[in-house]
């Protein structure tokens, strides 16, 4: 199916593991994003990359690995999982309009991790 | 990229024009304004976008003015299902990350 998709759905882990939330996308758009959004809030940039092999933090990006060693996948992983990243993830991508510009953010439908 | 100003929360009722405004004092010159919308439970969702003066697609307008100091999104005869979480983002050419944000809570009553 075309689109972007992340897993798992829901995801329940202990304090000091490691989990990785996965991502993919169908378009091979350049750039993917990740975002936390806490009960309440609005979203926040975790990590984001604008090809295969580039990524780069964004506003939150402690406690947390990314990779994307292809253009569709793009991981996230909580090496040591606390308590503070119990959250909702969001995973997006987007592209580059011949203007220079990034076109909209396609999101996917989010993980919601509970550490415990 | 610039910061964004909106409201926290509004309440509208069904059926009436609902306008939400952004302030952006400083928006550089190559920057364009885009909103998202955000339903309970799922991610943000693109609406419409505009450099300068008046756009209109399906689903709303966006006005922004000579100085584009701001911007105003309009939902013309909302319904119950416009409730929702509703972003304002500037960002222009070259510009890497899409950062979101509190947004706007509208919420749409009977």
């Amino acid at each position: 199916d075309a689109g972007i998709t992340q897993s798992p759905r829901y995801k329940i882990t202990e304090t000091g593991r490691q989990v990785t939330l996965m991502c993919h996308q169908t378009w091979s758009h350049s750039y993917m994003f990740w975002y936390r959004q806490d009960l309440g809030h609005g979203l926040r940039l975790i990590y984001y990359s604008a090809a295969a092999d580039i990524t780069d933090k964004g506003e939150v990006p402690d406690g947390y690995v990314v990779s994307r060693s292809k253009t569709e996948n793009f991981p996230l992983t909580l090496e040591s999982a606390t308590r503070s990243q119990t959250s909702v993830y969001f995973c997006a991508s987007s592209d580059i309009a011949s203007s220079g510009m990034n076109t909209e953010a396609f999101f996917g439908q989010g993980t919601r991790l509970t550490v415990v | 990229l610039a910061k964004t100003t909106q409201p926290i929360s509004m309440d509208s009722y069904e059926g009436q024009e609902v306008n939400i405004t952004c302030s952006h004092n400083n928006i550089a010159t190559n920057d364009y304004i885009t909103w998202y919308q955000q339903f309970p439970s799922q991610g943000p969702r693109f609406i419409i976008q505009g450099y300068k003066t008046k756009v209109t697609n399906e689903v709303a307008s966006l006005f922004i003015p000579a100085d584009r100091k701001s911007s105003t999104l309009s939902l013309p005869r909302v319904s119950l299902s416009d409730t929702a979480v509703y972003y304002c983002l500037v960002g222009g050419i070259g510009d890497d990350k899409i950062i979101f944000g509190k947004g706007t809570r509208l919420h749409i009553l009977p």
